[in-house]
Formats: structure tokens, C-alpha cells, sequence
């Protein structure tokens, strides 16, 4: 069974740019979450989509949002780049969110801006 | 709210002796509670998670962890360490009104040959 896949491995931007992550879940999963692993800063929970809606979101600005297709892959979108935004953006998938379910992480996208 | 705790920012073990990477929590309500490894450069991979029932877990790679009710304490446990278990060791535990997952600061093992 495929795990969770995150594109692109890499992703270098400049400041004030936009950033676009993509995560695909395990099949039969309908809940995304997205986290940033920021150097010294542990991993901080950013968004979770479930069936399409968004369900809750970390303490981050409104720069940072995302969304959910159908087929319950996810995008992660950063507005307005800043240099702090430089991390490793974590995705996993549940198989419905709630109850007792893991959470199973994809191997992540280090964005880089400059 | 929940909350995790990581004390130890590094625990350095010689390979062949048991290990431990200890952790605490606080929570309202009841502790769901997991253990993930991440190698570097690497996702998180789920090692094991307490939900309810026995106080000893067993999880992957012969890693166990004991919950302790009475000390709040999820602590991670392998009888014999291996050169292949140095990496980054992370507790969470799931926060009941969100379903996020609360990471503690991580603690990095590293097994000496």
C-alpha cells in the first residue's frame, strides 16, 4: 500500500512569493493534516481537511490556507512569503479524523526562501 | 489544554543496553497518546499509540512504551538499542476538541557501536 506522497521534495522562493505544497493520502483516507517542522521550533500544527472542509486550523496567519480535492488529496498554500516561512511542511492522513485514528506522515517539502 | 513534554533533548545509549526516551503529558481528558521516529531528512514514521487497555504497548522495530496514569508519563522503552535506532524521537498526543496531534520538542537518540 502507498503512503503518503508530498511534491515537491524541494521548493526554493523569494520573499513576497507564493508557495504551493501538494499531498496525495494513503487511499481510503479522507482526513489531511498539514504541519511546519521549523528549525528549533518542534512541529506545529498548521490545517486539517476533512471530506473537503476545512475542520481546524493552527495558530498561523490567514497567508497560510489550503484546501481539499475530492479525491481527498490536499494543496497547501503560502501568500506573501517571509523569511521564517523556511521549513519542512509535514502532511498526514487519517483514516476519518476523529475516534482514536494515526495520523501516517508523508516524507515532507523543505521550502526554502531567500 | 494539552500539552506534552520532552525533557531530554538528547539521550545517548551504548548499542546492547535497554533504552528509554521519557515523556510526560497533560491532558483534560483521556490520553491518546503515540510515539513517532523521524530519520533524518525523513517524515515521521508511527512507532506506537496508547489509547486504552494495557499499560504496556508494543509498537514497531521492538520499541514498547508504558503508560503511567499516575505520573502522566508515556515514556518509550527498547531492551536492547541498535546503531539503526539513532534518530529523532517525538511524543504527541491528540488533542480531544481538535483532533491535532500535540508534538513534544523531540528528543535525539543516539546509539554509540
Amino acid at each position: 500500500e502507498a503512503g503518503v506522497t508530498q511534491s515537491p521534495t524541494h521548493l526554493i522562493k523569494t520573499r513576497g512569493q507564493q508557495a504551493t505544497l501538494r499531498c496525495s493520502p494513503i487511499s481510503g483516507h479522507t482526513s489531511v493534516y498539514w504541519y511546519q517542522q521549523a528549525l528549533g521550533l518542534g512541529l506545529q500544527f498548521l490545517l486539517w481537511y476533512d471530506e473537503g472542509e476545512e475542520r481546524n486550523r493552527g495558530n498561523f496567519p490567514p497567508r497560510f490556507s489550503g484546501r481539499q480535492f475530492p479525491n481527498y488529496s490536499s494543496e497547501l498554500n503560502v501568500n506573501a512569503l517571509e523569511l521564517e516561512d523556511s521549513a519542512l511542511y509535514l502532511c498526514a492522513s487519517s483514516e476519518d479524523g476523529g475516534g482514536t485514528d494515526t495520523q501516517y506522515f508523508g516524507p515532507g517539502t523543505r521550502l526554502t526562501v531567500l | 489544554a494539552q500539552s506534552v513534554a520532552q525533557p531530554e533533548d538528547q539521550v545517548n545509549v551504548a548499542e546492547g543496553n535497554p533504552l528509554t526516551v521519557k515523556c510526560t503529558y497533560s491532558v483534560s481528558g483521556n490520553p491518546y497518546l503515540f510515539w513517532y521516529v523521524q530519520y533524518p531528512n525523513r517524515g515521521l514514521q508511527f512507532l506506537l499509540k496508547y489509547i486504552t487497555g494495557d499499560n504496556l504497548v508494543k509498537g514497531s522495530y521492538g520499541f514498547e512504551a508504558e503508560f503511567n496514569k499516575s505520573q502522566t508519563s508515556f515514556h518509550l522503552k527498547k531492551p536492547s538499542a541498535l546503531v539503526s535506532d539513532s534518530a529523532l524521537y517525538f511524543c504527541a498526543v491528540r488533542d480531544e476538541g481538535t483532533y491535532k496531534y500535540i508534538f513534544g520538542t523531540g528528543t535525539r537518540l543516539k546509539v554509540l557501536a
